[in-house]
């Protein structure tokens, strides 16, 4: 089993619209949680962090589910320029950031 | 403006000509790192460095050498590069080991043919 999954998609939704990714993680010691976007063979840079009691920035929503070892990302009234990837990534707690291989968001007029 | 740079962007090699990708960032972090995407197989951690003259392997380190002799640079090395190196590469660096934000540098694609 891979240490971080995620669906690779496309998600494809209509602006405007709410769209949810989920990523998995299988070391239930892993201690800290992010969301990166990646826009087409760029770098990817943060978007958030995800703490214990989720947080909020603006239209996105991130969610840490400890028990069922998954994090997630709520994208509401989405825009064309959320087309992008997002990354999931976990700190095992080995000096080391695992990522998942991403989800592609298609967001259409 | 703080930032990690890489050079070169964009590399086209032959099999067995050694290379380095320079990696720079000036916003005086310790830890440094590489990784490489691939379709399908996400980003991988070659190799990181958590301070001066301080390396360790990552997931993938096969094949590649760095060095950190200087806090703020970080070099891959590809001794004898094979096909299967062909790939996009990152550099990114954060503050510490700990949980910190990761800035990632702007990327190489390196094709060996």
């Amino acid at each position: 089993r891979k240490e971080v999954e995620q669906d690779p998609g496309p998600f494809n939704v209509p602006e405007g619209a709410t769209v949810a990714f989920n990523c998995t993680y299988s070391n239930s010691a892993s201690q800290s949680f992010f969301w990166y976007r990646q826009d087409c063979r760029k770098e990817p840079k943060l978007l958030m962090s995800v703490y214990s009691s989720g947080n909020e920035d603006g239209r996105f929503t991130a969610q840490l589910n400890r028990a069922s070892q998954y994090i997630s990302l709520l994208i509401r009234d989405s825009k064309l320029s959320d087309s992008a990837t997002y990354l999931c990534a976990v700190n095992t707690g080995f000096q080391k950031l695992v990522f998942g291989t991403g989800t592609r968001l298609l967001v259409s007029p | 403006e703080a930032q990690v740079t890489q050079n070169p962007r964009y590399l086209i090699t032959v099999t067995g000509k050694k290379l380095t990708v320079t990696c720079s960032q000036n916003m005086n972090h310790e830890y440094m790192s590489w990784y490489r995407q691939d379709p399908g197989l996400g980003l991988r951690q070659i190799y990181y460095s958590m301070n001066v003259e301080v390396t360790d392997k990552g997931d993938v380190p096969e094949g590649y050498k760095v060095s950190r002799k200087e806090k703020r640079n970080f070099p891959l090395i590809l001794e004898s590069p094979s096909p299967n190196q062909t790939s996009l590469y990152f550099c990114a660096s954060k503050f510490g080991a700990g949980v910190y934000e990761q800035y990632f540098g702007p990327g190489t694609r390196l094709t060996v043919t």
